[in-house]
């Protein structure tokens, strides 16, 4: 079946540092891929996404490029703050007819100290 | 309301009680989904609902757990006779679909299930 892989966490890292989360995934057909957010005290939301190959996805300075041939969507940003310490989940869909089911990773705790 | 509405937030029973939990999905969204989050875990997929077409029960771990989504609007999951394996983060999201539909899904605050 589908999945999704991710590092696992704790991540601590001091403030300006450059932060990466590794996310492979094994899907059946042509998935899109997503990066969610879940602030402390917050529900989840949608940090980026990428709907085909090569595509980047891109916010709040955070990056991932769709990587068909290492199925890989691993998460990027150059210099952290204090501001993104929260959980981060990558998660993919296929796009039904029917609608899309989101299947997550394990999620990854990131901590940046000041 | 704006965004997905749960209730309770936070939710204590004994072992062996019956506890349900409702979520109220944004408006015009057509499908819903159940997710439970367990204490250092990932997100694990329990059902999904869309429109008039039978719900995606697959995720489901047993027949204690249903879930019923009435006129197309709330949900409520209920979880029968619960067990301490239970105790968890229950997430319920919505999304458009269709045309509309760019994959994003809506997620409330979640509703945490403490069984004693």
């Amino acid at each position: 079946g589908d999945s999704v892989t991710q590092m696992e966490g704790p991540v601590t890292l001091s403030e300006e540092a450059f932060l990466t989360i590794n996310c492979t995934y094994t899907a059946t057909g042509y998935p899109s891929l997503f990066w969610y957010v879940q602030y402390p005290g917050e529900g989840l939301q949608l940090l980026l996404k990428a709907t085909k190959a090569d595509d980047k996805g891109s916010n709040k300075g955070f990056e991932a490029t769709y990587r068909k041939e290492t199925t890989s969507f691993h998460l990027e940003k150059g210099s952290v703050q204090v501001s993104d310490s929260a959980v981060y989940f990558c998660a993919l869909t296929l796009f039904k007819a029917a609608g899309n089911k989101l299947t997550f990773g394990g999620g990854t705790r990131v901590l940046v100290k000041p | 309301g704006a965004g997905v509405s749960q209730s309770p937030s936070n939710k204590v029973t004994e072992k062996g009680k019956d506890v349900e939990l409702r979520c109220d999905p944004i408006s015009g969204h057509t499908a819903l989904y159940w997710y439970r989050q367990s204490l250092g875990q990932g997100l694990e997929f329990l059902i999904y609902f869309q429109g008039n077409s039978a719900p995606d029960k697959s995720g489901l771990p047993s027949d204690r757990f249903s879930a019923e989504r009435t006129g197309g609007s709330v949900s409520t999951l209920t979880i029968q006779r619960t067990q301490q394996e239970d105790s968890a983060v229950y997430l319920c999201a919505s999304s458009k679909q269709g045309s509309t539909n760019t994959g994003e899904l809506f997620f409330g605050e979640g509703s945490r299930l403490t069984v004693l």
